[in-house]
């Protein structure tokens, strides 16, 4: 089984700080998902990272892949309140599977 | 929105009630997911429809679970003797029409068993 290990795993900020949240797993994934899911929501797809040492921007947020592609992390830049949200790192099973397996998430509260 | 209706959106029920939750996607996309996430915990797998292939269930809790698609479409996840520890949020979704992993959510039906 591929575990994906998220941190921290709670995270509460003021508006405008920057955070860094990661995903690690000891396991190689040919590719990674993020989502974020709000309060009584499904989670939303962020983006996909798929090649080592991949960056990504999408607004104020960056995601990073790994070099092994081991490991990703999302940094969010001056954070607003409408970033609150539990964010979730995904990636296939072991084996090839279809079956994505999740993170537990990093729950992060942005204080106006 | 993410092409994924679930309903109900929430249902309380009584310890050792059936419970039956339905999810539509929109149509052509043949992989359907289940998972189920409990407070504090992360989502877990149910299980996964891939177009006429067998389903893979192998994350079902227990015989109590149990869940069909029918016409490749409509799927419904049945929950028979509920217990409270089934109490969780229950999340459909869809994949990607070409399989790359992403998947894409119903809002989910938030199940509450007293």
């Amino acid at each position: 089984t591929q575990l994906l290990e998220q941190s921290p795993q709670f995270l509460s900020i003021q508006e405008g700080e920057n955070l860094t949240v990661y995903c690690n797993s000891s396991s190689v994934f040919s590719s990674l998902q993020w989502y974020r899911q709000e309060p009584g929501e499904g989670p939303v797809l962020l983006v996909t990272v798929v090649t080592g040492g991949e960056v990504k921007k999408l607004k104020r947020l960056t995601f990073q892949f790994g070099d092994a592609r081991k490991d990703s992390s999302l940094h969010i830049t001056a954070a607003q309140p409408g970033d609150t949200g539990l964010y979730l790192c995904a990636g296939p099973g072991s084996g090839g599977s279809y079956i994505p397996t999740f993170g537990r998430g990093t729950s992060l509260i942005v204080h106006p | 929105g993410a092409g994924v209706s679930q309903s109900p959106s929430n249902k309380v029920t009584e310890k050792g009630k059936d419970v039956e939750l339905r999810c539509d996607p929109i149509s052509g996309h043949t992989a359907l997911y289940w998972y189920r996430q409990s407070l504090g915990q992360g989502l877990e797998f149910l299980i996964y429809f891939q177009g006429n292939s067998a389903p893979d269930k192998s994350g079902l809790p227990s015989d109590r679970f149990s869940a069909e698609r029918t016409g490749g479409s409509v799927s419904t996840l049945t929950i028979q003797r509920t217990q409270q520890e089934d109490s969780a949020v229950y999340l459909c979704a869809r994949g990607a029409v070409v399989n790359t992993g992403e998947l894409f959510f119903g809002e989910g039906s938030r199940l509450t068993v007293l």
